[in-house]
C-alpha cells in the first residue's frame, strides 16, 4: 500500500530564505507525482506536476525534484515571501489501471516571517 | 471556464438527514473524484470515476453514494448523516491520471 510522508510537517523561516519541502512515498511505481498549495479554508492549487520519466520541473521560484527510485521529492523555493505562507501538499499517481487515485501526504504548514 | 465547481460551500445537516453535493467540471476531463480532509488524516479518497457511466470505490466510501450520468457533473450523495462525516469535501477533476484540478471545497457539518 502506497504511503505518502511530508517532513516536516510544520515549518517558520525569515522572508528572503530559501527552502526545502520534503515528500517520500513507499511504492517507486509511481505514475506521476503533484505539489500543492493550500491556503486556510481554501481549495488545493496545483503548484508542479512531475512525470514519472522527468527529474525536475520548474515554475518561477519553485522548483520541484523527482527521484523514484529512492522514493523522494524535494519542492524548492526560492527567496521565500509572506505569500507563500500556507499548507503544502504532494501526492502522487499510482499504477494500478486506468484510475485517478491520487495518494496525498499529510502536508507541511508553512510560515514566512516579514 | 470555470474549472471545477461545488455547491453548497458551507452546510449544516442533522444526523440522520441526506443530502447531495453538487460538483461541475467544464473541462471535458474524464476522469472525476471526491475526497474528505480531516484534521491529522490528510485527504482521502472516497469515490472516483474514469468516465460517465463508470465508478468505483475509494479508500472511505462507506456512506456515500455517487453517480456519472454525464462527463461535467460527479454528484456524492450522503444517504443517513453521522457526525462522523463532519468533514471537508474536494471534488477533483483530470484528463487522465495527469494532472489534477480541485474545486473549493464544501464544509460540512453534522449536529
Amino acid at each position: 500500500k502506497q504511503e505518502v510522508t511530508q517532513i516536516p510537517a510544520a515549518l517558520s523561516v525569515p522572508e528572503g530564505e530559501n527552502l526545502v519541502l520534503n515528500c517520500s512515498f513507499t511504492d517507486s511505481a509511481i505514475y506521476n507525482l503533484q505539489w500543492f498549495r493550500q491556503d486556510p479554508g481554501k481549495g488545493l492549487t496545483s503548484l508542479l506536476l512531475i512525470q514519472s520519466s522527468q527529474r525536475e520541473q520548474t515554475s518561477g521560484r519553485l522548483n520541484a525534484s523527482l527521484d523514484k527510485s529512492s522514493g523522494r521529492s524535494t519542492l524548492y523555493i526560492a527567496a521565500s515571501q509572506p505569500g507563500d505562507s500556507a499548507t503544502y501538499l504532494c501526492a502522487v499517481f499510482n499504477y494500478g489501471g486506468a484510475t485517478n487515485k491520487l495518494i496525498f501526504g499529510t502536508g507541511t504548514l508553512l510560515a514566512v516571517q516579514p | 471556464n470555470a474549472g471545477v465547481t461545488q455547491t453548497p460551500k458551507f452546510q449544516v445537516l442533522k444526523t440522520g438527514q441526506s443530502m447531495t453535493l453538487q460538483c461541475a467540471q467544464d473541462m471535458n476531463h474524464e476522469y472525476m473524484s471526491w475526497y474528505r480532509q480531516d484534521p491529522g488524516m490528510g485527504l482521502r479518497l472516497i469515490h472516483y470515476s474514469v468516465g460517465a457511466g463508470i465508478t468505483d470505490q475509494g479508500e472511505v466510501p462507506n456512506g456515500y453514494n455517487v453517480s456519472r450520468s454525464t462527463t461535467e457533473d460527479f454528484p456524492l450523495r450522503l444517504l443517513s448523516a453521522a457526525p462522523s462525516q463532519t468533514s471537508v469535501y474536494f471534488c477533483a477533476s483530470s484528463p487522465r491520471a495527469t494532472e489534477a484540478f480541485f474545486g473549493q471545497g464544501t464544509r460540512l457539518t453534522v449536529v
